[in-house]
Order: C-alpha cells, then structure tokens, then sequence
C-alpha cells in the first residue's frame, strides 16, 4: 500500500460527459503529478501542483481537462465534453520537495468513453 | 526539453540468465535517473534511482543501474534473472521538476 489513494477505481461514462477524478496523497508529500497512461505506453505527464500552486501543465493537454489542489491536501481532475479518445488510465503520484525523491503512485482511475 | 528512449518494446531472457533493459536520457544539466515497474493490475513501483556519486546504482529485487554520461545512458540490470521479474519495466528522468517517463519496456522471463 503506497498511502496514495484514487477515487473512483473505474469509471465509465458517455461521449459528452464530464467526470471528476480525486486523489489523496500521502500527508507529508506537498508535490502532486497527474498523468495519464494508455495500453502498452508509459505515463504521459499532464500537470504537477508543489502545495496548492500550478506548476506546469503540459501543452498538450487541451482547455477540456482541468485540475486543481485547494489547501495542498487531496486534488481533482476534470475532464469536460469527454471525448472516446480520453479513455485511459489516469495516474496520480506524489512526493517530497525535492525533484530528486521517488514517485508513490496510486492505483489510478480507468476511465472509459462510450 | 528532456526526454527518454527505451529502444526495445519486449526483452526475452531465459530464467537464470542476466538482463539488460536500456535506457538513454537527454536533459539539459544534471539529470536525475529512475527505474519503476509495473506488475499486471497493480500501480508502479520505484526500484531505484541516479543521483549523483557512484555510476553503478543498487535497487529492490536485485536489480541495479549504470549511469554513464557520455553515452547518456542508464540501463537495467540483473546478474541472474527470475520468472518473477516478468513486468512492466520504465525508465524517467527528471531535470526541471517535471519527472518524464519512457514508453517502457515489456520484460518476459522464460522458465
């Protein structure tokens, strides 16, 4: 159990729709990264908070997809109008301050797009 | 920007035998060097990572890493290979605080 939780473990929704994925980090970790991973490819980084602040978002993350880390503690990501290709699992890991400390990862969400 | 190659999508190695899974890198400045795995339906595991100091790195499960600079490398090793091993093997650096993985690695081990 690496103490990074993701909620929901599934999730499956029409074309159109929009969909709220949480993640709660391990207390003590004030760095969240969200990515996203389809079959057969490794994670693709789509944003990272440090605390409550936005640090990056990747530019091929289109104005669909939002997230958001109120008071540094647990965060969500929105995915408006979802579109079949957002099908994918969506990944939330956390760590310390600096950039040289491992990832905990969740168990992610899968989402599917029908 | 930084980036990292895993030239091969599977590695076949009989059981018993050593292992390579490769890794090269290309960031601007000193680069921080990472190794996950992901068993079937779980969340990825660190195994180990490049700081700085020794090129040779020692991780979970046997496995260790040589970082060589000049050839911006950093592959996956292990002396003796199990059938327990066979996963999901990727590769990241980090240089800029985003932390950027590979397309990963499909190890098969033969019993």
């Amino acid at each position: 159990d690496t103490g990074v939780s993701q909620n929901p473990r599934h999730k499956i929704t029409k074309r159109g729709q929009n969909v709220t994925f949480r993640c709660d980090p391990i207390s003590e970790h004030n760095r969240l990264y969200w990515y996203r991973q389809t079959l057969g490819q490794g994670p693709e980084f789509l944003t990272y908070f440090q605390n409550e602040a936005q640090l990056e978002k990747s530019r091929l993350l289109s104005d669909r997809f939002s997230a958001e880390r109120p008071k540094g503690s647990f965060s969500t990501l929105e995915i408006q109008r979802t579109e079949q290709g957002d099908s994918a699992m969506y990944l939330c890991a956390t760590t310390g301050p600096q950039t040289n400390e491992k990832l905990f990862f969740g168990s992610g969400t899968q989402l599917s797009v029908l | 920007a930084q980036s990292v190659a895993q030239p091969e999508d599977q590695v076949n190695v009989a059981e018993g035998n050593p292992l390579t899974v490769k890794c090269t890198y290309s960031v601007s400045g000193n680069p921080y060097l990472f190794w996950y795995v992901q068993y079937p339906n779980r969340g990825l595991q660190f195994l180990l990572k490049y700081i700085t100091g020794d090129n040779l790195v020692k991780g979970s499960y046997g496995f260790e890493a040589e970082f060589n600079k000049s050839q911006t490398s950093f592959h996956l090793k292990k002396p003796s290979a199990l059938v327990s091993d066979s996963a999901l093997y990727f590769c990241a650096v980090s240089a800029d605080d985003k932390i950027i993985f590979g397309k990963g690695t499909r190890l098969h081990i033969l019993p």
